[in-house]
């Protein structure tokens, strides 16, 4: 089974602090995602990267960076974090060459910033 | 601009009933792909199902299949026999066969779906 570990569940960071949320999937997948999950929002795409070292912004990237130093491993950065990004965060990844674009999913960063 | 549109906040079934999830969907492109994902309170979301735009047939998978009209640009969650297990949020997502652009799904707000004994 395809496995995405998301390194911590919990956190509460206070305003102004820099938050590492980090995401380590094990099937070689080339592409990874994260995503910004709010009630009656649904999830929105932040970044996303097809390769190491490469990353697009989506549809949210204001506030955020990512970085791919490695392929198995998509960190998602906020430099200052602000109260407004508290959310659950969800990074997932997919392989190349995939037909359906079905993607697979960690079990998600619930982040609170005082 | 892509948009999915999910209509029902809340549904609630009787276990062993069957529950219709609705989804309408918004694109000008020709070719896409439909998926639903089931995210129960442990917050992990699950693949159950797609349909793939030029596909002719309702995709089904076990208990769950879908109602896909394309020229109404809807693909509703059908799950018979409902479960206790059932109950979650559900969300229904498009994604665009761009190449490039695969796995960058577009999600609606989702349906928190109970089902009671």
């Amino acid at each position: 089974d395809v496995k995405v570990t998301q390194s911590s569940r919990y956190l509460v960071k206070r305003t102004g602090e820099k938050v590492f949320l980090e995401c380590v999937q094990d099937m070689d997948h080339e592409n990874m995602f994260w995503y910004r999950q709010d009630p009656g929002l649904g999830l929105r795409l932040i970044y996303f990267s097809y390769d190491v070292k490469m990353k697009e912004k989506g549809d949210i990237p204001e506030g955020y960076s990512v970085s791919r130093e490695k392929k198995e491993r998509f960190s998602l950065i906020l430099e200052s974090a602000s109260t407004n990004q508290t959310s659950m965060y969800l990074c997932a990844s997919l392989p190349s060459g995939t037909y359906t674009g079905e993607l697979f999913f960690g079990e998600g960063s619930r982040l609170t910033v005082l | 601009a892509q948009k999915i549109t999910q209509t029902q906040p809340g549904m609630f079934v009787q276990e062993k009933e069957a529950v219709t999830l609705d989804c309408t969907y918004d694109t000008s492109d020709q070719s896409y792909g439909l998926f639903w994902y089931k995210q129960p309170s442990s917050g992990e979301m699950i693949f159950l199902i797609y349909q793939g735009s030029y596909d002719e047939q309702n995709a089904t998978e076990g208990r769950y299949s879908l109602n896909f009209q394309k020229a109404r640009k809807s693909t509703n969650l059908v799950i018979s026999a409902s479960q206790l297990g059932d109950s979650a949020m559900y969300f229904c997502a498009m994604s665009l066969d761009r190449g490039s652009t695969l796995g960058r799904l577009y999600f609606g707000r989702g349906t928190q779906l109970t089902v009671w004994p």
